[in-house]
């Protein structure tokens, strides 16, 4: 399922440092998602775009940003606002049928974030 | 709004048996619960899925039960294999999707 991509696999960050995780997907999707995994966790919502230019905060957007000016990309920057960011990042897109989360998500292999 | 509690947390059972995972949800108009098998290192891949006017969908050894009444549904998977140790998770959907916390099915030879 080579559908969607994520990079960098690993990534570190200093502190007071912004970072941004690349998500791009070529399944003509229109709408996509960032989630955050902790150990022993499951996945929490960080961000949701259902269509270029527009995106909706999810349970915990806090220090994170977003932005989708392209139907295929959606980038997540991790801000030095969030203070716990060592997580790992996974990213989804889905069909839109007129309200969100009601179709299947296909994932990307995930981004690993670590504080040097 | 929404909450899902999953259960156990972790399951061990012996190749050939059956596995079953129980998931509750809060929120009566919770209408979508797909469920997600991610193998170690990997990306959650969806296994199967049920929406609230179906009480039971299988696929192979795969089945989801849905109580609407008691707000729960569980994943059964039968004649189990060693490629069916993972994390599996469930989710629930109102306005967001929520995810349990997950389950680690061990299959022991």
């Amino acid at each position: 399922d080579g559908g969607i991509t994520q990079s960098p696999k690993y990534l570190f960050r200093k502190e007071g440092q912004n970072v941004t995780l690349s998500c791009e997907q070529n399944l003509n999707h229109d709408a996509m998602y960032w989630y955050r995994q902790d150990p022993g966790q499951g996945l929490r919502l960080i961000y949701y775009s259902q269509i270029v230019n527009d995106f909706q905060k999810g349970d915990i957007a806090e220090g994170y940003s977003v932005s989708r000016e392209k139907k295929e990309s959606f980038p997540l920057t991790v801000t030095s606002a969030q203070k716990n960011p060592t997580a790992f990042y996974l990213c989804a897109s889905s069909t839109w049928t007129g309200s969100p989360f009601n179709q299947p998500q296909h994932f990307g292999d995930g981004t690993r974030l670590s504080i040097l | 709004g929404e909450n899902v509690e999953q259960h156990p947390s972790t399951l061990s059972v012996q190749e050939g048996d059956s596995a079953v995972i129980k998931c509750t949800y809060s929120d009566s108009a919770s209408n979508y619960f797909p469920w997600y098998k991610q193998e170690l290192g990997k990306r959650p891949q969806l296994i199967i899925d049920i929406r609230s006017n179906v009480g039971e969908k299988k696929d192979q050894r795969i089945a989801v039960t849905l109580n609407k009444t008691a707000k729960h549904f569980s994943l059964h998977i039968t004649e189990t294999q060693p490629e069916d140790s993972a994390v599996y998770f469930c989710a629930a959907r109102d306005d967001k999707i929520i995810f349990g916390k997950g389950t680690r099915l061990h299959i022991l030879p």
